[in-house]
């Protein structure tokens, strides 16, 4: 398997620019998971699904963030507007239930850069 | 509420053995986790013990649990240069082992 599939792996854009960032989770994981990790705040989760439906999303910082899960091979996470407090490395990680461990497999990130 | 705490900074001499530390609040937690991140990659699991035991060994990896400090600590034997990276300590919630509460990482800088 490829492993959870980030793009793009780099985003420049300007304040008040939409931005969408997309995760392919490995095949059969029931579980996804979208992080977001800064130097002063560490690793925060922001929200995860479970078979495409959104458990919770309590770390989603506002209204300005958005996630979705159309089908069990896609994930967004979009950002409308951006802001410069934004940048950050954003991960996303899938997992299986099925195999009865907890594991999750992270993708590469994608380190986003807010002007 | 929960919090996972980890010193930020450790280096080592090749060779010598590495002890990366953790404590968490936690006490109803499952699964206690070490992660490790080379630079520019995402996590990767590095191992993990359930909360009802008090050590295990992994190849050159030993983790020891003392749940009644809530304190983990990993111990790489031998380290390389290669095991230059940030490690992350990380606990379930309790009643959802699918939602963890992470560290803040310790960057661990192995010198030749």
């Amino acid at each position: 398997d490829a492993g959870v599939i980030q793009s793009p792996r780099h985003e420049v854009t300007e304040m008040g620019q939409e931005v969408t960032l997309r995760c392919k989770p490995i095949s059969g994981h029931d579980y996804l998971f979208w992080y977001r990790q800064t130097m002063m705040r560490g690793l925060e989760l922001l929200i995860y699904f479970n078979n495409n439906v959104p458990i919770d999303d309590s770390g989603m910082p506002e209204d300005r963030f958005s996630a979705k899960m159309p089908n069990a091979s896609f994930s967004t996470l979009k950002i409308q507007p951006s802001e410069p407090r934004d940048s950050a490395v954003y991960f996303c990680a899938s997992s299986s239930h099925r195999t009865g461990d907890y594991e999750q497999y992270f993708g590469p990130g994608t380190r986003l850069t807010v002007t | 509420g929960e919090d996972v705490e980890q010193s930020l900074f450790l280096s080592v001499r090749e060779g010598d053995s590495s002890v990366i530390n953790c404590t968490y609040t936690d006490s109803s937690s499952t699964y206690l986790y070490w992660y490790k991140q080379e630079p520019g990659a995402g996590l990767q699991l590095l191992t993990y013990i359930f909360s009802n035991m008090d050590m295990k060994q992994d190849q050159r990896l030993t983790v020891l649990l003392n749940k009644k400090d809530k304190h983990l600590s990993l111990r790489i034997a031998d380290t390389q240069t290669g095991d230059s990276a940030i490690y992350f300590c990380a606990e379930s919630y309790a009643g959802n082992n699918r939602k963890l509460i992470w560290g803040l990482g310790t960057s661990l800088a192995v010198n030749p």
